[in-house]
């Protein structure tokens, strides 16, 4: 069965480092993979989305890196801050649907 | 900014009663999706419609939810009756058409049926 998979433990980073944090997938050949942040209380914020031709993408101190070949991408917050402290959810898309199914997440916490 | 635009933000009731969960979509935006989130299972897919017209709704448990869209600023998810298992956070989410655009989310409605 298609699974996606996200590191179920918290992420501890100290502030100005880089945080990377990893979404697998298996049974899957998704067009597109989408990152989302969520914050306690809140619904999921779109941040990037990446398609299966393009290695990288980039946005302010945000990359996203997608290997179709390893089934996995990573996303990196780099010179990270405690605002940056969230819940970070991928989400995958097949070329031939809208739908994006959802990761559970991984929980980003960053110390001053 | 535009936004998502959910009703109620939380809805406790007993179970056995209906609950009626209301979303006003971006104006525009022609996908519009719901879905509840829990600890267990995480983001769910319960129903998906395109241009108001409901294209995927294998998610539902169809003997006790409904989605419809009456118009274009209104998507509507009901549940009757509601059970305990329901409680969750639900959440709808709408985009425009294409496929290089994310979601944007609404901020939910807590729904705890006991």
């Amino acid at each position: 069965s298609q699974k996606i998979e996200q590191n179920s433990e918290a992420l501890n980073i100290q502030e100005g480092k880089t945080a990377t944090l990893t979404c697998n997938y298996t049974n899957y050949s998704p067009a597109y993979l989408q990152w989302y942040r969520q914050d306690p209380g809140r619904g999921p914020v779109f941040l990037l989305l990446i398609r299966e031709n393009e290695k990288e993408k980039r946005k302010e101190r945000l990359k996203v890196t997608f290997d179709t070949t390893l089934k996995q991408s990573l996303f990196h917050i780099t010179a990270s801050q405690p605002a940056d402290s969230a819940t970070y959810l991928c989400a995958l898309r097949t070329g031939g649907s809208y739908i994006p199914t959802f990761g559970r997440g991984t929980s980003l916490i960053v110390h001053p | 900014d535009a936004r998502v635009t959910q009703t109620p933000r939380h809805k406790v009731t007993e179970m056995g009663q209906e609950v009626t969960m209301r979303c006003q979509p971006i104006l525009g935006h022609n996908t519009v999706f719901w879905y509840r989130q829990t600890m267990m299972q995480g983001l769910e897919l319960l129903a998906y419609f395109r241009n108001r017209a409901p294209l995927d709704d294998s998610g539902m448990p169809k003997d006790r939810f409904s989605a419809e869209m009456p118009d274009a600023t209104l998507a509507t998810l009901k549940i009757q009756p509601s059970e305990p298992r329901d409680s969750a956070v639900y959440f709808c989410a709408s985009g425009p058409g294409g496929s290089n655009y994310g979601y944007t989310f609404g901020s939910g409605t807590r729904l705890t049926v006991v």
